[in-house]
């Protein structure tokens, strides 16, 4: 499984944008990026995935670099409830598992 | 859209009893699921893929005759922990992937985990 390296932990204040690094250099042409983010004693929550182009939706937006080597999750206005562990998930198209990382702890504070 | 439903959310049980967890796909097929375990401060481990119908791929290090996994219909899958001890106590999660996501990379549904605790 391709591997990811985020940030152990982040900080930001309410309201503000965030933005949370991701790289996994050695990404294939058939990973997909999924992020997710886990609420305490909750099981992980769909956040945005994609492949090659950047994304949005209501959640977040997803910044793909050109090499694809990195992402970043940004969060356009932090609130309270997006104080969770994020992590970054590359899958394999051709493979159905989620292998988890160790993530990015955001602290929000307001 | 896509719930997984995972029951129950808390159970206690004596040492070298067994323990039973159910995952369900409540308004979708899941072709498969997906086990995690989870330690405090922890990230997610995956334990198992079980795919309808047929036997569970148990990651590597971890004992399949301790957890048993049943996927017997597209919409419900089944965690048993046989002969709990103590150091099994963890959040136990399952996740359904949705029967139309194949290939395109999304349709990961998690359930709200289960937290076991061995006395």
């Amino acid at each position: 499984d391709a591997k990811t390296t985020q940030p152990n932990s982040m900080e930001s204040n309410e309201e503000e944008p965030v933005h949370l690094p991701c790289n996994h250099s050695t990404i294939s042409g058939t990973d997909y990026i999924h992020w997710y983010r886990q609420l305490p004693s909750q099981g992980p929550e769909y956040v945005i995935h994609g492949l090659t182009s950047n994304v949005n939706n209501r959640m977040a937006s997803l910044a793909i670099a050109e090499d694809r080597k990195s992402s970043t999750l940004i969060l356009h206005r932090a609130t309270l409830r997006d104080a969770a562990v994020y992590y970054c998930i590359l899958r394999d198209g051709g493979f159905q598992k989620l292998v988890f990382g160790t993530g990015t702890r955001l602290l929000v504070s307001p | 859209g896509a719930v997984v439903s995972q029951h129950p959310s808390r159970v206690i049980c004596k040492s070298g009893t067994s323990v039973k967890i159910e995952c369900r796909s409540l308004d979708f097929q899941a072709t498969t699921m997906f086990w995690y375990r989870q330690f405090p401060k922890q990230s997610l481990m995956l334990m198992a893929t079980s795919n309808e119908g047929s036997k569970a791929t148990y990651e590597q290090g971890v004992e399949k005759d301790k957890f048993l996994i049943n996927h017997a219909s597209l919409t419900l899958s089944t965690l048993t922990v046989t002969s709990a001890h103590p150091e099994d106590s963890s959040f136990y999660i399952c996740s359904a992937r949705d029967i139309e996501g194949t290939g395109r990379g999304y349709g990961y549904t998690f359930g709200s985990g289960t937290r076991l605790t061995v006395v």
